[in-house]
């Protein structure tokens, strides 16, 4: 099935922890997207890529960090420095940029 | 950068009744997307309006691009309790996607 597959779908972590979380697509899409939602703020861009190998910050891109090493993943990472990880983070992916956007299941961080 | 307003942030309204909302931006939008997110799920694509005055409609659901490119509209004709959950408008200017902060529907049976 062609799709966009984030993983873990929960994941509990440690203060002071770095945390990985995955973003897999097989639709061929060039931009990839990592948003943010927290209730009653909705989706907050944090990272996007328009290409592989290319990367760009997005409105709440600090503590965050992103690769783009291949056009199918786009993990991100959610580092010590972000002050209030504890989230719903969504991937998404969509071809042309900017177009239609395709979205994962969501991984659910927290942190305690 | 493009963004979009969404108020209010939470609409309530019986089974039945038509439902409308609004997107408005300060400045002229490239285009329009909305979005459906049930609870607990994730965003799904509804559509794009990219010229002046476009209307699209999807069963009992009605998009409105405004005649100048600032405002976008959602009607649901006769809600019903599928329709419940969280409408966003998106701008896909700038080769990235800003949401607004959508309104939530519920549905009264």
């Amino acid at each position: 099935d062609g799709g966009i597959t984030q993983s873990p779908k929960y994941l509990f972590r440690k203060e002071g922890q770095n945390v990985t979380l995955s973003c897999e697509q097989n639709l061929n899409h060039d931009a990839m997207y990592w948003y943010r939602q927290d209730p009653g703020q909705g989706l907050r861009l944090i990272y996007y890529s328009q290409i592989v190998n290319d990367f760009q910050k997005g409105d709440i891109a600090e503590g965050y960090s992103v690769s783009r090493e291949k056009k199918e993943s786009f993990p991100l990472t959610v580092t010590s420095a972000q002050k209030n990880p504890t989230a719903f983070y969504l991937c998404a992916s969509s071809h042309p940029v900017g177009t239609e956007a395709f979205f994962g299941q969501g991984t659910r961080l927290t942190v305690v | 950068g493009q963004q979009v307003m969404q108020i209010p942030q939470y609409q309530h309204v019986q089974e039945g009744e038509d439902f409308t909302t609004y997107c408005n931006s300060s400045t002229t939008l490239s285009n329009i997307q909305w979005y459906k997110q049930r609870p607990g799920g994730h965003p799904v694509f509804l559509i794009q309006l990219v010229k002046s005055g476009e209307v699209k409609k999807q069963k009992r659901l009605t998009f409105q691009f405004g005649e100048a490119k600032k405002n976008s509209s959602l009607h649901i004709t006769a809600t019903q309790t599928t329709d419940v959950g969280t409408y966003f408008c998106v701008t896909g200017a700038n080769s990235k996607l800003t949401f607004g902060k959508g309104i939530t529907l519920s549905v009264r049976p």
